[in-house]
């Protein structure tokens, strides 16, 4: 089982839609981080989070430390949006290295 | 500002070449430095990091290595590419839990 679980694997929306992206983890950490993946491969940070709440525009990310779980919406999707979006943890105890989830690829269409 | 540099961008090579990727940053010191690596279809490892100048840790036994020559300078090497060695390699910095990725380079060992 991995240390971190997305779901969905992918996710199709229609503009506009409201998104939720979930992550599951199973180790104690020091904070979790949300990236973007863009079709070339290039990665974005969007949040780092240790507790609460964060939000970017109409990006937002919540953290339930005694849960192990963190979600990613998005609200009014765009086809911009598309792209691939991996949750990431810093286990405790492990420095600042992160362990990755398998990523979400949401493609948001018109 | 602080940005990563990281090339090249796309490079094909073939079985039993070697290799060297270059990421340099900008704009920050003493950073902590990784590479990453994504396998097609899976999630990023981490191959290497490093704390300071001449400092490497590796988090799992392969093919590659990794100097730090200076402070804001990480290159991933290998004598012999495989054909295993194919892949997204991501170059990242790391200050207080915080990332950035560098664009990547996809490999392909043909």
């Amino acid at each position: 089982k991995n240390e971190v679980e997305q779901s969905p694997q992918n996710l199709t929306a229609q503009e506009g839609e409201f998104i939720t992206i979930n992550c599951s983890y199973s180790v104690g950490i020091s904070a979790l981080h949300w990236l973007q993946q863009h079709p070339g491969g290039g990665i974005v940070s969007l949040f780092m989070l240790s507790s609460g709440k964060k939000k970017h525009g109409r990006l937002i990310a919540t953290i339930n430390i005694q849960e192990k779980h963190s979600s990613l919406h998005i609200t009014a999707s765009h086809p911009r949006d598309s792209a691939v979006y991996i949750c990431a943890v810093m286990p405790a105890g492990t420095a600042s290295k992160l362990t990755f989830g398998t990523g979400t690829r949401l493609q948001v269409t018109l | 500002s602080q940005t990563i540099h990281q090339w090249p961008a796309t490079l094909v090579q073939p079985v039993g070449s070697p290799l060297s990727l270059e990421c340099t940053v900008e704009g920050t010191s003493n950073p902590n430095l990784y590479w990453y690596r994504q396998a097609a279809g899976r999630g990023l490892q981490l191959l290497f990091y490093s704390v300071g100048i001449g400092q490497i840790s590796s988090e799992v036994p392969q093919n590659l290595s990794a100097s730090r020559p200076q402070d804001r300078q990480f290159i991933l090497s290998s004598k012999k590419l495989l054909l295993s060695d194919s892949g997204f390699y991501l170059c990242a910095w790391e200050i207080n839990y915080g990332y950035t990725f560098g664009s990547g380079t996809r490999l392909t060992v043909v």
